[in-house]
């Protein structure tokens, strides 16, 4: 199985700053990484599949880039509605797995 | 509207059954794969099981296999989470989820599941 850890677990920021959060996978992925939101009470929301490409309706502002075993999502200046968790997801082998997540929260 | 809505989760006694239901709307359920997601009370997601289009494919996690079975019925577009013999640690909000490139893309509303005495 393939462990995807997250870091940091926790990131304290302002509006406006840049987030920088990362996923590691234990052993290659390819490019099968992807990165989803979470609110409280909410479904996650898809952000960005294949590594860097942005599903339908996702701002610019989120950026994903990296391969096999090293990902990054960026998220350029943030908005007060994207304090939120964040997960990344691997499909490059069976069986699929999540990372445990990073809270993004207000400073 | 695209949507899905999952129903039948609810309390059941360990070692009890519950079959889980998804009902998918405003699209051609019939060309996509479908999966199912858990997320236990304020913990992270877990993938669970994933279904092919055509149901000639099933796959699962190592903690449900031969417990939990997946299934679809394409002319009803539902989908379908039978698990027997349910544990504690299965108590999660279960979301169904449509895959979009492999990945899950559009999600429901997530359904309930206590396994408790």
């Amino acid at each position: 199985e393939i462990v995807l850890t997250q870091s940091p677990a926790t990131l304290s920021l302002s509006p406006g700053e840049r987030a920088t959060l990362s996923c590691r996978a234990s052993q290659s992925v390819s490019s099968y990484l992807a990165w989803y939101q979470q609110k409280p009470g909410q479904a996650p929301r898809l952000l960005i599949y294949d590594t860097s490409n942005r599903a339908t309706g996702i701002p610019a502002r989120f950026t994903g880039s990296g391969s096999g075993t090293d990902f990054t999502l960026t998220i350029s200046s943030l908005e007060p509605e994207d304090f939120a968790v964040y997960y990344c997801h691997q499909r490059g082998s069976w069986p699929l797995t999540f990372g445990g997540g990073t809270k993004v929260e207000i400073k | 509207e695209v949507q899905l809505l999952e129903s039948g989760g609810g309390l059941v006694q360990p070692g009890g059954s519950l079959r889980l239901s998804c009902a998918a709307s405003g699209f051609t359920f019939n060309n996509y794969g479908m999966t199912w997601v858990r997320q236990a009370p304020g913990k992270g997601l877990e993938w669970v099981s994933t279904i092919t289009n055509s149901a000639s494919t099933t796959y699962y996690t190592d903690s449900v296999k031969g417990r939990f079975t997946v299934s679809r019925d394409n002319s009803r577009n539902t989908l379908y989470l039978q698990m027997n013999s349910l544990r504690a640690e299965d108590t999660a909000i279960y979301y169904c989820a449509k895959l979009l490139a492999g990945y899950p893309n559009l999600w429901g509303q997530g359904t309930l599941v206590t396994v408790s005495s």
